[in-house]
């Protein structure tokens, strides 16, 4: 079955860096990717998504790679504020299951 | 317009219990999703719903089961609870799942003590 890696498991960077976190899939037939937004003691929000025929998205100063060949997708997030502060998940889909698996999720910390 | 709803907030368990958690989806959505997230860990697909009937479940034992309601609500029950059930339980939905993702709940902390 699909199976989804994360990397880093914690992240700190200092305010105005930028921050990147990469996953990794298993399955080929995985063909669309959200990215959540965890903030403490709250729901995870949905930020970014990509699908596979797209290589690359951007809103604002968030950003999304997706290498298909390769297998893997990045969260580019430029100009961090204190407020990115959060645990960041990447998932994959499961088509024919209608669920994600997602990654073991990425704690980032933007020091101010 | 209201988001998806969950109750209750948290819920307190004797090992052996049965708990039952309830989810409400946006207005219009049709299938319910929930996850697990334990302490620490990432989200595990429990259970999908649609239409009333069980799509696909994950790696779960049986005693984790559920049911939708025809106004689509949906209800999480966990008999003979375990100390390692201890967790939250999210409940989503979805318009278009591969298309916009899921919108989840705040979710329901099952605490089993």
């Amino acid at each position: 079955g699909e199976n989804v890696e994360q990397h880093p498991s914690t992240l700190s960077v200092q305010e105005g860096d930028s921050a990147v976190i990469k996953c990794t899939y298993s399955d080929s037939a995985s063909n669309y990717f959200p990215w959540y937004k965890q903030e403490l003691g709250k729901r995870p929000q949905l930020i970014i998504d990509i699908r596979s025929n797209v290589g690359e998205k951007k809103d604002q100063r968030i950003a999304v790679t997706l290498n298909k060949t390769a297998k893997h997708f990045s969260l580019h997030i430029t100009e961090t504020q204190p407020e990115d502060s959060a645990v960041y998940f990447c998932a994959a889909s499961i088509p024919n299951g209608q669920n994600f698996v997602f990654g073991p999720g990425t704690r980032l910390s933007v020091l101010p | 317009e209201a988001g998806v709803t969950q109750s209750p907030t948290h819920l307190i368990k004797t090992r052996g219990q049965q708990a039952t958690l309830r989810c409400s989806p946006i207005s219009g959505h049709t299938s319910v999703y929930w996850y697990q997230q334990a302490l620490g860990l990432g989200l595990q697909f429990l259970l999908w719903y649609d239409e009333g009937e069980e799509r696909n479940r994950g790696n779960f034992p049986p005693r984790f089961s559920g049911r939708q309601f025809p106004n689509y609500s949906s209800e999480l029950n966990v008999n003979a609870l375990e100390l390692e059930d201890s967790a939250l339980y999210l409940c989503a939905s979805s318009l278009d799942w591969d298309s916009y993702g899921y919108t989840f709940g705040s979710g329901t902390r099952l605490t089993v003590v």
